[in-house]
């Protein structure tokens, strides 16, 4: 049970790059998010989806796209990419709806530099 | 929106001793309050979560209190262990995706 798994692991970009994050999740759950984490600020959520079809900003979505593909896959998408992306980015999955807590379970992570 | 401020953002104890980790949180309507320990290289494990209506929780060595009204909750490890050392997150959240947490808070467990 490989639970979410996240690709790349690195990526180093220059300034104007796109790129696609990738980001699946086998536990049949219908909530899947997109994090960055940044050193001293903790988790911030960039976007989710509470479910199939239907996506939603969060704290902090400016430059950022998502696409819920599938119930099982949730990409995020940076278009030009800019030196204030350099982050570590976190995908995770509920199994719950939007309106009650359940706990998420995260990926390992993808290391963005943009140069 | 929700504010969560975790303290302190080092902790470092003697192998068998205890650590306590606090946060405060700014929306009272919050009413789920999970607890994630991230190893170096991973992303963020669930060790415990506790839910409004409940006071304190406990698993094994990890328990969690929650004082309402005060609004601020603590995470206490006990008889720590070379391999509790990982970075500790608290969260608040009404929902799901209204998840905030804390910056963090680097345990590191001395042999």
């Amino acid at each position: 049970n490989a639970g979410v798994t996240q690709t790349p692991k690195f990526q180093v970009l220059k300034t104007g790059q796109s790129m696609t994050l990738q980001c699946a999740q086998d536990m049949n759950h219908n909530s899947m998010y997109w994090y960055r984490q940044d050193p001293g600020m903790g988790l911030r959520l960039i976007y989710y989806s509470a479910s199939e079809g239907t996506t939603d900003k969060g704290e902090v979505p400016n430059g950022y796209n998502v696409s819920r593909l599938n119930k099982r896959e949730f990409s995020l998408r940076l278009e030009s990419a800019a030196p204030s992306q350099t982050s570590v980015y976190f995908c995770a999955s509920s199994a719950t709806d939007r309106w009650y807590n359940s706990p998420l379970h995260f990926g390992n992570g993808t290391r963005l530099t943009v140069t | 929106g929700e504010n969560v401020e975790q303290h302190p953002s080092t902790l470092s104890v003697q192998e068998g001793d205890s650590a306590v980790i606090k946060c405060t949180y700014s929306d009272s309507a919050s009413n789920y309050f999970p607890w994630y320990k991230q190893e170096l290289g991973k992303g963020p494990q669930l060790i415990i979560d506790i839910r409004s209506n409940v006071g304190e929780k406990k698993d094994q060595r990890i328990a969690v209190t929650l004082n309402k009204t005060a609004k601020h909750f603590s995470l206490h490890i006990t008889e720590t262990q070379p391999e509790d050392s990982a970075v500790y997150f608290c969260a608040a959240s009404i929902n799901n995706n209204d998840m905030r947490f804390g910056a963090g808070t680097r345990l590191t467990v001395k042999p």
